[in-house]
């Protein structure tokens, strides 16, 4: 059974950097899926940020990528997520997720998200 | 700001019937296949159609998806109090290189 956790500080302050980290439980991520995160601000829609493969393929929201980096440890079969200068309107919840991609692209697994709010 | 266009509720009655569309473009929807994803309040998205019109096990067959150039339906037989979430459709964003969910709709049991 694949589980998918997410962890970090739930508050962070503007113009610092957030950084999750999303254990991966039950799979190997030195595998053929790819890892992302998704997040989604309070009373609003899902957005992706960014995913990432093993083989250092990586993909990112364009409106994000400036800010964004998403990194795998294998060794912790673990993946993390930063982004820098964070203002108010990075508060959100933000969920780690397993996606596959092939014929077409889904999350099928994913953490119980973790609210990250940015205030001073 | 999505590219892929949702209407923001639908609702029925219980054991009745509701469709979801999810419209989008030649750049996303007219060339990769749609999934669908519900969101309980509170709770992570979970799957519920991926690849167009396949169902992840565990998943009723009162859940149905289908797709047709650059749109997509979600349908939902049998309306159970328990579907209250919202709904969202998703896939790739061929153009950008960048996975876009749609604009979520709610749907309420009457």
């Amino acid at each position: 059974q694949v589980q998918l956790q997410e962890s970090g500080p739930g508050l962070v302050k503007p113009s610092e950097t957030l950084s999750l980290t999303c254990t991966v439980s039950g799979y190997s991520i030195n595998s053929d899926y790819y890892w992302a995160w998704v997040r989604q601000p309070p009373g609003e829609d899902l957005e992706w940020i960014a995913t990432m493969i093993h083989t250092g393929t990586t993909y990112y929201n364009p409106s994000l990528r400036s800010r964004v980096t998403i990194s795998l440890d294998e060794a912790k079969n673990q993946f993390s997520l930063q982004l820098n200068s964070v203002t108010a309107a990075d508060t959100a919840v933000y969920y780690c997720a397993r996606q596959v991609s092939g014929l077409g692209s889904y999350h099928d697994y994913w953490g119980q998200g973790t609210l990250v709010t940015v205030s001073s | 700001q999505s590219v892929l266009t949702q209407p923001p509720s639908v609702s029925a009655a219980p054991r009745q019937k509701v469709t979801i569309s999810c419209s989008g473009s030649s750049s996303n929807i007219g060339g990769s296949p749609v999934s669908w994803y519900q969101q309980v309040p509170g709770t992570a998205p979970k799957l519920l159609i991926y690849e167009s019109v396949k169902r992840p096990s565990g998943i009723p067959d009162r859940f149905s998806g289908s797709q047709s150039g650059t749109s997509a339906t979600l349908g939902i037989t049998g309306l159970q109090t328990g579907d209250e979430a919202e709904y969202y459709c998703g896939t790739w964003e061929n153009s950008l290189h960048s996975y876009v969910f749609g604009t979520g709709t709610r749907v309420t049991v009457l």
